[in-house]
């Protein structure tokens, strides 16, 4: 079974800290998304990495896909209060429907 | 509308109920999802369309039953639910590109349910 696991699961921080969070799996995958949910809405698509090594960058926010394609990592610089949410990664594995979720990461940035 | 649209938004049934969950996607993608996500949980895949055809069914009780009319409207049927059927139901859609390739999702803000 794959498993995504985020660590994480819970973080309150300052405004202005920086923060990383992590999600790891035994399993590759073909491509790494993080999202963010914010209560009672639905998970909205930050970034997707494709390449072992790869490193995106989103304003604050950068992401990274481990070299083995196995895990990646979000960091936060100067963490804003707007930042707040649930974080989630999913993997894809090509030739299959399925993203698998991670157990998520819930951040909350103290004005 | 623009993007993944849910309705309704909330909804409270008792057990013997029948209700349905609608999802319509205004992004021109030709493949749907239905998602649960309860507490503490990680979100669970309960079924995919693709081009109009069930290609996933995550062994998911048959008192869910799933409806694709269309490439953009998706159907969630609910009848003798239990209490632990409560959560958040999250409808996604996204564009396969070629044989078992998709593109990213794009969730809609979902249906909290709740079950009395």
């Amino acid at each position: 079974t794959q498993l995504l696991e985020q660590s994480p699961q819970f973080l309150s921080i300052q405004e202005g800290e920086n923060l990383t969070v992590y999600c790891n799996s035994s399993s590759v995958f073909s491509s790494l998304q993080w999202y963010r949910q914010e209560p009672g809405e639905g998970p909205v698509l930050l970034v997707t990495v494709v390449t072992g090594g790869e490193v995106k960058k989103l304003k604050r926010l950068t992401f990274q896909f481990g070299d083995a394609r196995k895990d990646s990592s979000l960091h936060i610089t100067a963490a804003q209060p707007g930042d707040t949410g649930l974080y989630l990664c999913a993997g894809a594995t090509s030739g299959t429907y399925k993203y698998i979720f991670g157990t998520g990461t819930r951040l909350k940035v103290l004005a | 509308e623009t993007g993944v649209t849910q309705t309704p938004r909330h909804l409270v049934m008792g057990m013997t109920n029948k209700k349905s969950l609608k999802c319509e996607q205004h992004l021109g993608h030709n493949a749907m999802y239905w998602y649960k996500q309860s507490a503490k949980k990680p979100l669970e895949l309960m079924f995919v369309y693709s081009l109009e055809e069930r290609v996933e069914n995550n062994s998911v009780p048959s008192r869910f039953s799933p409806e694709c009319p269309n490439s953009s409207h998706l159907f969630l049927h609910l009848h003798t639910l239990q209490p632990e059927d409560s959560a958040l139901y999250l409808c996604a859609s996204s564009q396969q590109r070629g044989r078992g390739v998709y593109n990213e999702q794009f969730f809609g803000p979902g249906t909290r349910l709740t079950v009395l």
